[in-house]
């Protein structure tokens, strides 16, 4: 258990439609990163964001935004749904330990039928 | 340029024979990390192995070592005595400063393993 809770675990909707995605990041962890998985794709970076605000922007799209709460969990927003959005989200944390590592929730399966 | 190169798409290995999952990387930067990370059909990204730029010597995590040869900029995983719970995805990454001291993580597009019986 990497410590880190992501809601919720399948997700299945319709074009056009907007769905938040949840993430609890590690205990003491202050940063978390959401990232994209296409079919037998790598990992796509979307955002960072560090004790509630904006670190680094990736490859995500502006139907797609983001957040950091006071209390550090994170919700990613995905708006105007198209087909091509369905794919395994990740939220990941990271500490000081181990060299940034990164600690990943089980993933968001998105399905946009 | 790729930073991060991982050569094999896929690979097909013998069960209880020993891997080598290449991995090339390109930084300029003295101080950086590598990763490497496992992903099962389950979906989920299980940390592995890592080795910062400055360790002297090659990381090892039970089954799972790092072979780091700096002046060739390779991290290859080795993986002994292969078994067939370690067919996956297999994912390189490096750390880059980004920002001051934010860090970021680029990654390779993976190696497919499949152990076979």
């Amino acid at each position: 258990d990497s410590g880190v809770t992501q809601t919720p675990k399948h997700l299945i909707t319709a074009t056009g439609q907007r769905v938040t995605l949840r993430c609890s990041p590690r205990s003491g962890d202050l940063s978390v990163y959401w990232y994209q998985q296409s079919l037998d794709q790598g990992l796509q970076f979307l955002i960072q964001y560090y004790n509630g605000e904006e670190r680094a922007k990736g490859n995500i799209l502006e139907r797609f935004s983001a957040q950091q709460f006071p209390d550090l969990h994170s919700e990613l927003n995905l708006s105007s749904l198209e087909l091509g959005d369905s794919a395994l989200y990740f939220c990941a944390s990271s500490g000081r330990d181990k060299g940034e590592k990164l600690f990943f929730g089980s993933g968001t399966q998105l399905s946009v039928l | 340029a790729q930073k991060i190169t991982q050569t094999q798409p896929g690979m097909f290995v013998q069960e209880k024979e020993a891997v080598t999952l290449d991995c090339t990387y390109d930084t300029s930067d003295p101080s950086y990390g590598l990763f490497w990370y496992k992903q099962p059909s389950s979906g989920e990204m299980i940390f592995l192995i890592y080795q910062g730029s400055y360790d002297q010597q090659n990381a090892t995590e039970g089954r799972y070592s790092l072979n780091f040869q700096k002046a060739r900029k390779s991290a290859n995983l080795v993986i002994s005595a292969s078994q067939l719970g370690d067919s996956a995805m297999y994912f390189c990454a490096m750390r880059e400063v980004f920002m001051d001291s934010n860090y970021q993580l680029i990654w390779g597009a993976g190696t497919k393993l499949i152990i076979k019986p």
